[in-house]
């Protein structure tokens, strides 16, 4: 149980193009999401709160213009990533706090494989 | 803000322990977590201990914490070439389905 998917895994751009990258929990319902990047041999660093059906949280620092993200039902929030460019190359990275009432003993997120984005 | 930082690699033989460090700077942490990422993977929850407990054992593993020091610790009894991999700690002071600040992570490399 408790699994999380991403899509795509990995997609290629051209500098100026949006990118849309899914996040779905598969078997349970979460009302909170985490966006998070990751650069290579870095830390994870959060970027935005996503909650089912209102806005998002964005970390200080990230442009919520840029990166779009939209959490419309309890199984799916999806971050878009506006006119990329080559200094959004990164390691996107989503997890999902299952919705109260199913949680386990330990309040926990559930993390999703990641999407490698690279922008030519 | 909060910082939390680990050593970047370790190398070890299989059969041997390996000890992973990590130390943070908030004394309001309340639950610490540890995480493996293997390659082009996203992150999977190892064990935590919250930071009224000193100590945590579970198979393999087991957690030590100093909270007087903030220094948090992973010791994996005989490691195998499965845990290569890198390993985060994180901290949260609300429970780990909320804002986690994560480390630096170490990469382990176990050596046959």
């Amino acid at each position: 149980g408790a699994v999380v998917s991403q899509h795509p895994s990995r997609v290629i751009c051209k500098s100026g193009t949006s990118v849309k990258i899914e996040c779905r929990s598969l078997d349970f319902q979460a009302t909170t999401m985490f966006w998070y990047r990751q650069f290579p041999k870095q830390s994870l660093m959060l970027m935005a709160t996503s909650n089912e059906g209102s806005k998002a949280t964005y970390e200080q620092g990230v442009e919520k213009d840029k990166f779009l993200i939209n959490h419309a039902s309890l199984t799916l929030s999806t971050l878009t990533v506006t006119s990329a460019h080559p200094e959004d190359s990164s390691f996107y990275i989503c997890s999902a706090r299952e919705t109260p009432g199913h949680l386990p003993i330990t309040d926990t997120q559930y993390f999703g494989p990641g999407t490698r984005l690279t922008v030519l | 803000g909060e910082d939390v930082e680990q050593s970047l690699f370790l190398s070890v033989r299989e059969g041997d322990s390996s000890v992973i460090n990590c130390t943070y700077t908030d004394s309001s942490s309340t639950y610490l977590y540890w995480y493996k990422q293997e390659p082009g993977a996203g992150l999977q929850l190892l064990t935590y201990i919250f930071s009224n407990m000193d100590m945590k054992q579970d198979q393999r593993l087991t957690v030590l914490l100093n909270k007087k020091d903030k220094h948090l610790s992973l010791r994996i009894a005989d490691t195998q070439t499965g845990d290569s991999a890198i390993y985060f700690c994180a901290e949260s002071m609300t429970g780990g389905g909320n804002k986690l600040t994560f480390g630096t992570g170490t990469q382990l490399k176990v050596e046959l």
